[in-house]
């Protein structure tokens, strides 16, 4: 199976602070990474995927870029709705694997 | 719009026994249902995610994790805009909430879009 590992596991940013996420796969994966917010008590949201392609609807604070085994999370100005816990998933291989997660609080 | 509602869950007690079975739904609407492949995703409280399930959208292609294969099964009506997930042997550790989730095209590496609300399954003995 494909580990998944993401750094940090937790940050504080304030509001307007760029935050940057990375992922790194334990094996090659080209560009089938997929990054995905969650909210406390709510559903996950799929927010990109192919590394860097933006679901429909969301805003172009959030970017991804990476290819390979390495890959990152950006969001360029970081607002109150903006904190939650993201996840990267590789969708390269079956089983799919999530990352452990990254909890972005306010600082 | 896309809808994916999820149902069936609940608290499911062992006592010892390892029959107990659940059988959770995940009602879909607002698209084509049968145009697109399907997954499970688990996420026990307090912990990450866990994919558990894959279903193509005419059920020929069939994936699961090895924490459930063997125990659970993977299914869909496409006339009724429905997927399924038969979870039989029942442990402590599949507590969890369960989502449905939709791949974007129905190909073999498929990212998801649209995910459900979940439903919470909570197994105890």
């Amino acid at each position: 199976d494909i580990q998944m590992t993401q750094s940090p596991s937790s940050l504080s940013a304030s509001v307007g602070d760029r935050v940057t996420i990375t992922c790194r796969a334990s094996q090659g994966i080209s560009k089938y990474l997929a990054w995905f917010q969650q909210k406390p008590g709510k559903a996950p949201k799929s927010l990109i995927y192919a590394a860097s392609t933006l679901q429909s609807g969301v805003p172009s604070k959030f970017s991804g870029s990476g290819s390979g085994t390495d890959f990152t999370l950006t969001i360029s100005s970081l607002q109150p709705e903006d904190f939650a816990t993201y996840y990267c998933q590789q969708y390269n291989n079956y089983p799919l694997t999530f990352g452990g997660g990254t909890k972005v609080g306010i600082k | 719009e896309v809808q994916l509602v999820e149902s069936g869950g609940g608290l499911v007690q062992t006592g010892g026994s390892l029959r107990l079975s659940l059988r959770l739904s995940c009602a879909a609407s607002g698209f084509i249902f049968s145009n697109y492949s399907m997954n499970w995703v688990r996420q026990a409280p307090g912990k990450g995610l866990e994919w558990i399930s894959y279903i193509s959208s005419s059920s020929d292609i069939i994936y699961y994790a090895d924490s459930v294969k063997g125990r659970f099964t993977i299914s869909r009506d496409n006339s009724e805009n429905s997927l399924y997930l038969q979870m039989n042997s029942l442990r402590d550790d599949d507590t969890a909430m369960y989502y449905c989730a939709r791949g974007i095209r129905n190909r073999a590496k498929d990212p998801f879009d649209y995910w459900g609300q979940g439903t919470l399954v909570t197994v105890s003995s």
